[in-house]
């Protein structure tokens, strides 16, 4: 199946920083990638929704100015948490849906990210 | 709105068993259904979907799906369950309301399969 990249699967920063999240699909070109942020124990909570070379849209109550998104290219979306805080400290995953009219979504490994 | 319901938190089964785990939608219009696995620390894996024809779909790992069309229901199937195959099971249908975007999941089923 297709592949999607998530980088760095484990992060460790200090309150305030920012960090940066790498999604790649390896295989295909991908006009829209999703961001999602999974709690302990619970589902997926879509974040974003960004196309390839537009802004992204944003879900109800998520912050954009806290979580950027760049969908700069087919193959590339980035999620940077901006002045992180304890309470951003998540498992983070990205899914990119092949082509245009592609019906299947595809995850990445996802990425947990620890503010101390 | 599109949703999702997976009724149970937790299905337990003996290694070599059959297994089902349940999924019930709620859509307008036809749906695009799937089944995704996630292990411990992991993203998540698709393991099969529905979009038009057969209402059995087979997928990944001996897994298959039944799509009801008249009891909403997208049940997840496997004839032996093997102690690998615990894990945590997402439902989840593509939203007609965006122009099938969005994926919407269920709360997810935990598998736990006992030697």
């Amino acid at each position: 199946g297709a592949v999607v990249s998530q980088h760095p699967s484990r992060v460790i920063c200090k309150s305030g920083t920012s960090v940066k999240i790498e999604c790649r699909s390896l295989d295909f070109q991908a006009t829209t990638m999703f961001w999602y942020r999974q709690f302990p124990k619970q589902s997926l909570m879509l974040m974003a929704t960004s196309n390839e070379g537009s802004k992204a849209t944003y879900e109800q109550g998520v912050e954009k100015d806290k979580f950027l998104i760049n969908h700069a290219s087919l193959t590339l979306s980035t999620l940077t948490v901006t002045s992180a805080h304890p309470e951003d400290s998540s498992f983070y995953i990205c899914s990119a849906r092949m082509g245009i009219t592609g019906n299947t979504i595809y995850f990445g490994e996802g990425s947990w990210l620890t503010v101390v | 709105a599109q949703s999702v319901a997976q009724p149970e938190d937790q299905v337990n089964v003996a290694e070599g068993n059959p297994l089902t785990v349940k999924c019930t939608y709620s859509v307008s219009g036809n749906p695009y259904l799937f089944w995704y696995v996630q292990y411990p620390n992991r993203g998540l894996q698709f393991l099969l979907k529905y979009i038009t024809g057969d209402n059995l779909v087979k997928g990944s790992y001996g897994f298959e799906a039944e799509f009801n069309k008249s009891q909403t229901s997208f049940h997840l199937k496997k004839p032996s369950a093997l102690v690998s195959d615990s894990a945590l099971y997402f439902c989840a249908v593509r939203d007609r309301n965006t122009g099938f975007q969005k994926l919407v999941f269920g709360t997810g089923t935990r598998l736990l399969v006992s030697p």
